[in-house]
């Protein structure tokens, strides 16, 4: 069956330290990838999106890169802040429709 | 900046009654979504709409339907609530017939089902 995997528990780390959060997928072939942030009682916000001829991605502090052979995404935040402290959602397409697909989230709390 | 509106951000319903959930978004996007979020079981598309008056049944449409008579709006219908319903609703819109755009969300509406 199709999957979408992330790490339910949470993460915690240092502020100033890297931040590296794991999406895996099994049974996609997803022509793309996409990273949102979700605050508590918020809709999730779109951050960044990579597509499958893409190793990697960045966008100031932040790093995606997107491994097809070990159907793996990997979402790092650089020099972590406090406000940084969020849930972090992976999304892939559903290949021939319009549904997106999302997985149940990585909580990360950075501790100052 | 797209904007994306739900009519509540918490509602209170009893069992069995019809609950209306509303949407807009003011970008002229063509796709709309309704999803509810569970702890532990992420996003699951509920309807989807990629037309005025067109919707697609996404992974769990029973207990549930749409409407769309605008572009803009977009209603989520509890034809009657029921307890497992009680979860956090979120619309959310995407540009154009591709599916590969960016999803904007709305701020969610959490509903309690007494």
């Amino acid at each position: 069956s199709q999957k979408i995997e992330q790490n339910s528990e949470a993460l915690n780390i240092q502020e100033g330290k890297t931040a590296t959060l794991t999406c895996n997928y099994t049974n996609y072939s997803p022509a793309y990838l996409q990273w949102y942030r979700q605050d508590p009682g918020r809709g999730p916000v779109f951050l960044l999106l990579i597509r499958e001829n893409e190793k990697e991605k960045r966008k100031e502090r932040l790093k995606v890169t997107f491994d097809t052979t070990l159907k793996q995404s990997l979402f790092h935040i650089t020099a972590s802040q406090p406000a940084d402290s969020a849930t972090y959602l992976c999304a892939l397409e559903n290949t021939g429709g319009f549904k997106t697909i999302f997985g149940a989230g990585t909580r990360l709390f950075v501790k100052a | 900046d797209v904007k994306v509106t739900q009519s509540s951000r918490y509602l209170v319903k009893r069992t069995g009654e019809k609950v209306f959930l509303e949407c807009v978004q003011d970008m002229d996007h063509e796709n709309m979504f309704w999803y509810r979020q569970d702890p532990g079981l992420g996003l699951r598309l509920i309807y989807f709409s990629y037309d005025v008056k067109m919707k697609e049944k996404g992974d769990i449409p029973e207990g549930y339907s749409v409407s769309r008579e605008k572009k803009e709006r977009f209603s989520l219908i509890l034809e009657s609530a029921s307890t497992n319903q009680t979860s956090m609703y979120l619309c959310a819109s995407s540009l154009s017939g591709s599916y590969q755009e960016t999803q904007y969300f709305g701020p969610g509406t959490r509903l309690l089902v007494l």
